[in-house]
């Protein structure tokens, strides 16, 4: 079944480090995103891209960078990792056109310590 | 940017009552409104969703309803099984370009 995936499922880091987080689709979707997930706060968006040459900020970008390799792969860069940015992070792609559904990977869970 | 609302953030309910989530939104351009369903450990996925010409949508337990004049949007879920038991999460959006997402409910449903 198309899907999306995402890696790694769970990391833990240290202040300062740079980290990659990688998304991975076979759903042929044009669209993809970044959330960040944590509790009480619900889903925020982090960044968009609406294709390869296309990347966008969300609500909650500073101190995040992305990267969209090609159609099926959309990356998401902490350049110097903090505290604060641990959380679930979600990766969701789209089709083209009007009201469609989002499709979320599982989710990478970062701690930074 | 748009702001969306979601009420209550914890809600419990006895197996076969019914659950009624809300949500407000601030933009009045925003026309799609989904829902999304996050069970423990698991990935969101949509269970329904609506748009702005429409005042309500059903599909078997599930029903969404939209005021537009009020710019508030409900989820209501009937006969309520203990599989309902999840987070859900409201979202806003302009023809599903760049979701709002509200806070998140989180259901218990008790057996």
């Amino acid at each position: 079944d198309a899907d999306v995936t995402q890696t790694p499922r769970n990391r833990i880091t240290k202040t300062g480090k740079r980290i990659m987080l990688e998304c991975s689709q076979t759903k042929g979707h044009d669209r993809m995103y970044w959330y960040r997930q944590d509790p009480g706060l619900g889903l925020r968006l982090i960044y968009y891209s609406f294709d390869v040459k296309d990347i966008n900020k969300g609500e909650i970008s500073d101190g995040y960078s992305v990267s969209r390799q090609a159609q099926a792969k959309f990356s998401l860069s902490l350049e110097s990792a903090i505290p604060n940015q641990t959380a679930l992070y979600f990766c969701a792609t789209e089709g083209r056109g009007l009201y469609n559904e989002q499709f979320f990977g599982p989710g990478t869970r970062l701690t930074v310590l | 940017g748009e702001n969306v609302e979601q009420h209550p953030s914890t809600l419990s309910v006895q197996e076969g009552d019914s659950a009624v989530i809300k949500c407000t939104y601030s933009d009045s351009a925003s026309n799609y409104f989904p829902w999304y369903k996050q069970e423990l450990g698991k990935r969101p996925q949509l269970i329904i969703d609506i748009r702005s010409n429409v005042g309500e949508k059903k599909d078997q337990r599930i029903a969404v309803t939209l005021n537009k004049t009020a710019k508030h949007f409900s989820l209501h879920i009937t006969e309520t099984q203990p599989e309902d038991s999840a987070v859900y999460f409201c979202a806003a959006s302009i023809y599903g370009n760049q979701f709002y997402f509200g806070t998140g409910t989180s259901l218990t449903v008790i057996p």
